[in-house]
C-alpha cells in the first residue's frame, strides 16, 4: 500500500532533550516536506527536499533540523525542543512540487 | 504579502443539501491552485488540482473553479454525506515551490 508513514504519533518530551520525527515514503517519490499544524492556522512549511541530499528552509524553519539521506525518508530533529514547538506536525511527499502530496497520518508533539 | 483567506470559518448544513466554500488569495506569482480535505486528527487528502488554464475541476461529488482574475476558487460539493463532515483547506501555490495554506474552512454535516 502506497502510503506516508511518521513516528510516533504521540510524543511527549521535556524541554531541551532532543528528539527526532521519522517519516517514510514508499512511492519513490523526490519531493518531501515537513508541516506543523496549529489551531486557527493554516499548515505551515518547516523544511522541505526537493531530491536526495536537497533540503531548504520553508516560512517556520528556526529550531528544526531535517536531512535526506535517502529518497523514502526524512526525518525532522529538534536539536533542544521548547514548550512553541508544541504542535501537530505532517510529513508529506510527492513525486515533484507541482503534483499531488500524500500526508502521513501526523505526529502530536507536547514538550512540557 | 501572500495570503490564502477561506469563507466561511464554518458551515453547518443537513445532510443531501449542497454547499459552496470559498477561497480568495493574494499569491504572486501563482503556480496552481489545490483543494484538501482533512479529517479532524489526520493528514489531509488531495481533492483537486488546478492550473492557471484551468477554469474548473470535479472529483466526483466536488467541484472546484479557479477565477485566476479574480484571484478567487471555490469548491462545491453535491449532496453532502456525513463522510463529508471534514475541514476544507484552500492551498495555493506559486512559481517559488512555496505552498500558502488557508486555515481552512469547518463543515459539518447534519442527519
Amino acid at each position: 500500500e502506497a502510503q506516508v508513514t511518521q513516528n510516533p504519533r504521540y510524543l511527549i518530551t521535556v524541554t531541551g532533550k532532543k528528539l527526532t520525527v521519522t517519516c517514510s515514503q514508499n512511492m519513490n517519490h523526490e519531493y518531501m516536506s515537513w508541516y506543523r499544524q496549529d489551531p486557527g492556522l493554516g499548515l505551515r512549511q518547516i523544511y522541505y527536499s526537493m531530491n536526495v541530499e536537497v533540503t531548504d528552509k520553508g516560512d517556520v524553519p528556526e529550531g528544526y533540523k531535517v536531512s535526506r539521506k535517502e529518497k523514502r525518508n526524512f526525518p525532522l530533529i529538534l536539536e533542544s525542543p521548547s514548550p512553541n514547538q508544541t504542535s501537530l506536525y505532517f510529513c508529506a511527499s510527492s513525486f515533484t512540487g507541482n503534483t499531488e502530496a500524500f500526508f502521513g497520518q501526523g505526529t502530536r508533539l507536547t514538550v512540557v | 504579502k501572500n495570503q490564502v483567506e477561506q469563507s466561511p470559518q464554518s458551515l453547518i448544513i443537513l445532510e443531501g443539501k449542497n454547499c459552496t466554500l470559498q477561497c480568495n488569495y493574494t499569491v504572486s506569482p501563482f503556480s496552481n491552485l489545490r483543494w484538501y480535505k482533512q479529517d479532524t486528527g489526520r493528514g489531509p487528502v488531495s481533492l483537486t488540482i488546478m492550473t492557471f488554464s484551468e477554469n474548473t475541476k470535479s472529483n466526483g461529488r466536488y467541484t472546484a473553479t479557479l477565477d485566476a482574475d479574480t484571484k478567487q476558487s471555490s469548491l462545491h460539493i453535491t449532496a453532502s454525506q456525513l463522510s463529508d463532515s471534514a475541514s476544507y483547506i484552500c492551498v495555493v501555490k506559486d512559481s517559488n515551490y512555496q505552498l500558502i495554506w488557508g486555515a481552512g474552512t469547518k463543515l459539518i454535516i447534519k442527519p
